[in-house]
């Protein structure tokens, strides 16, 4: 089965670029999405497509994809954006990858 | 206001049965797929089932397939989550979740609040 591999946990100073990433094998050959999820809400949809931003998510959270690795980058980290962040692709059923925890320091 | 909300998570013990509900609202909900994920405590997501909008084609993952049935009802809006032979693992938040917003996507664009089962003796 297909496997998504993320770093458990991420630190960005405030102000600062958060870099995620997410492991996958040829994982530039599918469409990404990333997702939010703040403790105890629901998760909220980031990135989808790789690159595309719903309506709503800041211009600061953006997204590539190429090779083995999928990278969702936040500029000007706010304390705000503190939360785990999935990966998902589809491959036979929907994978995610295991979350990223993100601490804006 | 494009909305889901889940029901009928509760304590159950090993081996019993609960049906999950999710109802929609704020979109035409026969025109799309909707899923079934769980979140286990502290653990990450994991995909449960896809129900077909129109087809009613249904798929499972290996985790519960044979054990859970996913259905809906397109006249009342709402989808189903039948679960048997409760096992301690299958413990988690249940999400109903869609792509109502951009559904060219294959993202889960719409997610409900979720809804807990404990399964435990």
């Amino acid at each position: 089965s297909y496997e998504l591999t993320q770093p458990l946990s991420v630190s960005v100073a405030l102000g600062h670029t958060a870099t995620m990433t997410c492991g996958g094998n040829n994982i530039g050959s599918k469409n990404v999405h990333w997702y939010q999820q703040k403790s105890g809400q629901a998760p909220v949809l980031v990135i989808y497509r790789d690159t595309l931003r719903p309506s709503g998510i800041p211009e600061r959270f953006s997204g590539s994809n190429s090779g083995n690795t999928a990278t969702l980058t936040i500029t000007r980290a706010q304390a705000g954006d503190e939360a785990d962040y999935y990966c998902q692709v589809w491959d036979n059923g929907e994978v995610f990858g295991g979350g990223t925890k993100l601490t804006v320091l | 206001e494009v909305q889901l909300l889940e029901s009928g998570g509760g304590l159950i013990q090993p081996g019993g049965s609960l049906r999950l509900s999710c109802a929609a609202s704020g979109f035409t909900f026969n025109d799309y797929a909707m899923n079934w994920l769980r979140q286990a405590p502290g653990k990450g997501l994991e995909w449960v089932s896809t129900i077909s909008g129109s087809t009613f084609a249904t798929y499972y993952a290996d985790s519960v397939k044979g054990r859970f049935t996913v259905s809906r009802d397109n006249s009342r809006d709402t989808l189903y989550l039948q679960m048997n032979t409760l096992r301690v693992e299958d413990t988690a938040v249940y999400y109903c979740a869609t792509n109502a917003t951009y559904p060219a996507s294959g993202a889960f664009d719409l997610w409900g609040q979720g809804t807990m089962v404990i399964v435990s003796s």
